[in-house]
Order: structure tokens, then sequence, then C-alpha cells
């Protein structure tokens, strides 16, 4: 257990639909960072938050959007849903909003299948 | 913007020595990491280097020369374990600091 808690494990939905992913960071980290890994493909930065504030973005589609709250959790939305849109999705946090030295925690990530 | 290169697949044999390359473009170069991820599993963070020079933690090794934009991984005394995608990341600025991904090489291990 990394400490990084995602959910859910598993989501199955349809096209035309939203879902929510969930990230509780490791405690006493404050930043929050979310990635997509497609199949067999690298892991692509869609965003990062800091203690509740946006510090960067990636290349993170339009319909997809994300927000840290108070206690630190984070949610990401996604919402017309396509079927390229189905990968796994991993949010990572660190302590700081560097993350350099001691790299970044990664949860076991959400499988997202669009139908 | 940010980008990375590293070999897609790498074979090595259980007991020997494998290294696996990394060059990087970005922009305020902050550091080079190296990330672990066996199939169906969370990355797991493996090294860091933000100046030029070796950095040993037990079989693993990263290397870093910021002239040349390059870095490897050295792995030792390979085991099947050891058989994972690695994966390479810059930390740049560019619209704000991000570390970005190299696609990955996948090891293989063979006894």
């Amino acid at each position: 257990d990394s400490g990084v808690t995602q959910t859910p494990k598993h989501l199955i939905t349809a096209t035309g639909q939203r879902v929510t992913l969930r990230c509780s960071p490791r405690s006493g980290d404050l930043s929050v960072y979310w990635y997509q890994q497609s199949l067999d493909q690298g892991l692509q930065f869609l965003i990062q938050y800091y203690n509740g504030e946006e510090r960067a973005k990636g290349n993170i589609l339009e319909r997809f959007s994300a927000q840290q709250f108070p206690d630190l959790h984070s949610e990401l939305n996604l919402s017309s849903l396509e079927l390229g849109d189905s990968a796994l999705y991993f949010c990572a946090s660190s302590v700081d909003d560097r993350g350099a030295s001691h790299g970044y925690t990664f949860g076991s990530g959400t499988r997202l299948t669009v139908v | 913007g940010q980008s990375l290169e590293q070999p897609s697949e790498v074979t090595a044999v259980e007991g020997a020595i494998v290294q696996i390359n990394c060059t990087y473009q970005t922009s305020g170069f902050y550091g080079l990491s190296w990330y672990q991820q066996h199939d169906g599993g969370a990355p797991t963070f493996l090294s860091y280097n933000a100046l030029d020079g070796l950095e040993e933690t037990g079989r693993f090794s990263s290397f870093l020369s910021r002239s040349d934009s390059y870095g490897y991984l050295l792995l030792q005394e390979l085991q099947m374990k050891d058989s994972a995608s690695y994966f390479c990341a810059v930390r740049g600025h560019t619209g704000g600091f991000k570390t970005i991904f190299g696609a990955g090489t996948r090891l293989f291990v063979k006894a």
C-alpha cells in the first residue's frame, strides 16, 4: 500500500457518459498529480494541484476537469466519454509542489473502460 | 516543449548488467527521475538526478549528463523480478513545473 488511495479501481461506462475518479494523497502530501496511461503507452501528464490550487496543466482535454478539495483529496471528472478515453488513470502525490528528490508516490490507478 | 526518448525494449540474461538510456529535451531542466512499473501495477520511484554524475542505490544506479541532455539507468545482477517497464521522467518548466514521462522501456530478463 503506497498510501495514495484511488477509487474506484475499475469503471465501465458507456460513450457520452460522465464519471468521477477520486484520489486521496498520502498523509502529509500537499500535491496531487493526474496521469493517463493508455495500453502499452507512457504516462501522459494531465494536471497538478498543490494545496488546493492548480499548479500545472498538461494535455488535458476540455472535456476533463479536476479539483483539489480543502481536505486535499482530488477528483478528476471526465465527461462526454469517448472510446479513446479508455485507459488507466493514475493519481500521484508528493509533499511539495516539485516532487523532485523523493519522487512521486502513485496510487494503484483506476482502469476506465468506455464501451 | 518537453520530450524524452528511450528504447522500447531491452532483453538481458539473469545475473547480467543492463543499461537503459534516456535522452531528453526540456526548458528549464530541474532533474531526471526513473520509475519502475510491473504489469498491472503502479509506477514506483527508483532514483533522481539533479546534478551530473552517478547515483547508486543498491543494484540500481542512475547517471546524468546535463550538457548532453542524457541519462541512463544501470541495473546490475539482474533478477527475474526486474522484468518490468522502466520510465525516465524529466522535470522542466514549460507552462509551469511539469514532470513528463518517456514512453517506457520494457525489460525482459531471461533465465
